[in-house]
């Protein structure tokens, strides 16, 4: 799978987008992004995947650059309870794993 | 919204011991899984389970770990003679389709070994 970079951590405020990067310039053509967080200690929580094209669902949108390099997770309007470490992942369909990094951990700030 | 149960949320236990961590996934899915996160480290793989059988496993999955389907709704994890280097968080996950897409993760199981 290919690795991907994250800042370590950021900050933003409450009721601002959260524009999460994440840089995975080895991506293969047949590999997906996913963005996972993680609350806590609590289990990692599924956001958002996509393999080219920006998507958008109840939590965040993904826009995913047109070389697939690095993508932008965004959380449009950030609440006290998004704060929480923020994993991009990159995996081929059909894989079983996830390989976790260290993720970004997103402070949302009153 | 269903959710992946695991018991119990916390267990103690001495070195040399056996345990077993228990999990209910969400009930229609098919693939189950098991992680593990040592204390300020990151969420590492371990294995993978899929009709009955175990389809991916990492090098941390040597001997003494084992998992299991004992009937239609429990999946568990089973170390065989725990060491201290076990102590982690170890996370139950579920998902009705192969890969990465959309696992759904349980709470957690915190084992201590002393």
């Amino acid at each position: 799978d290919a690795k991907t970079t994250q800042p370590p951590s950021m900050d933003c405020a409450e009721g601002r987008a959260a524009n999460l990067p994440c840089n995975h310039s080895t991506i293969s053509g047949n590999e997906y992004v996913y963005w996972y967080r993680q609350i806590h200690s609590q289990g990692p929580q599924y956001i958002i995947h996509g393999l080219k094209n920006n998507e958008t669902n109840e939590m965040a949108s993904l826009i995913i650059t047109e070389d697939r390099k690095s993508s932008t997770l965004i959380l449009p309007h950030a609440t006290l309870r998004d704060t929480a470490v923020y994993y991009c992942i990159v995996s081929g369909a059909g894989s079983y794993q996830l390989t976790f990094g260290k993720g970004t951990k997103l402070s949302v700030i009153p | 919204e269903p959710e992946v149960t695991q018991t119990p949320s916390h267990q103690v236990t001495q070195m040399g011991q056996e345990v077993i961590l228990r999990c209910v996934p969400i009930s229609n899915h098919l693939y189950f899984y098991w992680y593990r996160q040592i204390l300020g480290q990151k969420v590492e793989f371990l294995v993978s389970f899929y009709n009955n059988e175990i389809s991916e496993k990492s090098e941390i999955f040597d001997d003494q770990f084992s998992v299991e389907r004992p009937d239609g709704s429990n999946f568990t994890l089973k170390i065989r003679s725990t060491k201290l280097e076990d102590s982690a968080m170890y996370f139950c996950a579920s998902s009705m389709d192969r890969g990465a897409e959309k696992l759904f993760f349980g709470s957690g199981t915190q084992l201590s070994v002393l």
